[in-house]
């Protein structure tokens, strides 16, 4: 089966830890999205990658950081710096050129202690 | 900048129609997307507009008008199952990825 998986979908960490959620596609997308969810709120951007080993900062990388090694995986690092962690945390891929939507993983819910 | 603007909330009928409508002010336009979503769930994809006028697709429409910068969801024979979040996105550009913008979402409550 085609698609995007997000592992865990719970996480918790204790304040001043580093965590990192795992972003794997097998949809053979390009270009992959890392967005951040607050309760009642919509989604907004953290970083994006357009192709293997290139990445970009989004609305709101303050205290985050990623990398691109395999077209498949796109990990994103939510640092000690970032002073408001706990969310509900979205990636997706697609094309990354055309009409195309993008399509969405099933999400990871963090928990900062 | 981007901004995007939904309606909070809305409430509704089963077997009514809701109407959600999306006001966007960006720095160009590439086409505009919904997405459905349930609580801690992930979007779904729903519609997409790039010219000018109604998209029909069973149940839903969108409607795009590029020249007042506005845009509706219509949710028609509503059903429990409607109850949700939809969310209005622009593709300010096809170029960086062909990022989206969001606006906050719309939650719907469809009532029996």
């Amino acid at each position: 089966d085609g698609g995007i998986t997000q592992s865990p979908k719970y996480l918790f960490r204790k304040e001043g830890q580093n965590v990192t959620l795992s972003c794997e596609q097998n949809l053979n997308h390009d270009a992959m999205y890392w967005y951040r969810q607050d309760p009642g709120q919509g989604l907004r951007l953290i970083y994006y990658s357009q192709i293997v080993n290139d990445f970009q900062k989004g609305d709101i990388a303050e205290g985050y950081s990623v990398s691109r090694e395999k077209k498949e995986s796109f990990p994103l690092t939510v640092t000690s710096a970032q002073k408001n962690p706990t969310a509900f945390y979205l990636c997706a891929s697609g094309p990354g050129t055309g009409n195309n939507e993008q399509f969405f993983g099933p999400g990871t819910r963090l928990t900062v202690l | 900048g981007q901004n995007i603007d939904q309606p909070t909330e809305m409430t509704a009928t089963e077997g009514a129609i809701v109407q959600i409508n999306c006001t966007y002010q960006t720095s160009g336009f590439n086409g505009l997307f919904w997405y459905q979503q349930h609580a801690g769930e992930a979007p779904t994809f729903l519609s997409y507009n790039v010219l000018d006028g109604l998209e029909e697709k069973g149940r839903f429409s969108s409607f795009l008008s590029r020249s007042k910068g506005y845009s509706y969801l219509l949710l028609k024979e509503l059903q429990m199952k409607d109850s949700a979040s939809y969310l209005c996105a622009v593709r300010p550009t096809k170029a960086a990825g062909n990022k989206l913008t969001f606006g906050g979402g719309t939650r719907v409550l469809v009532k029996p």
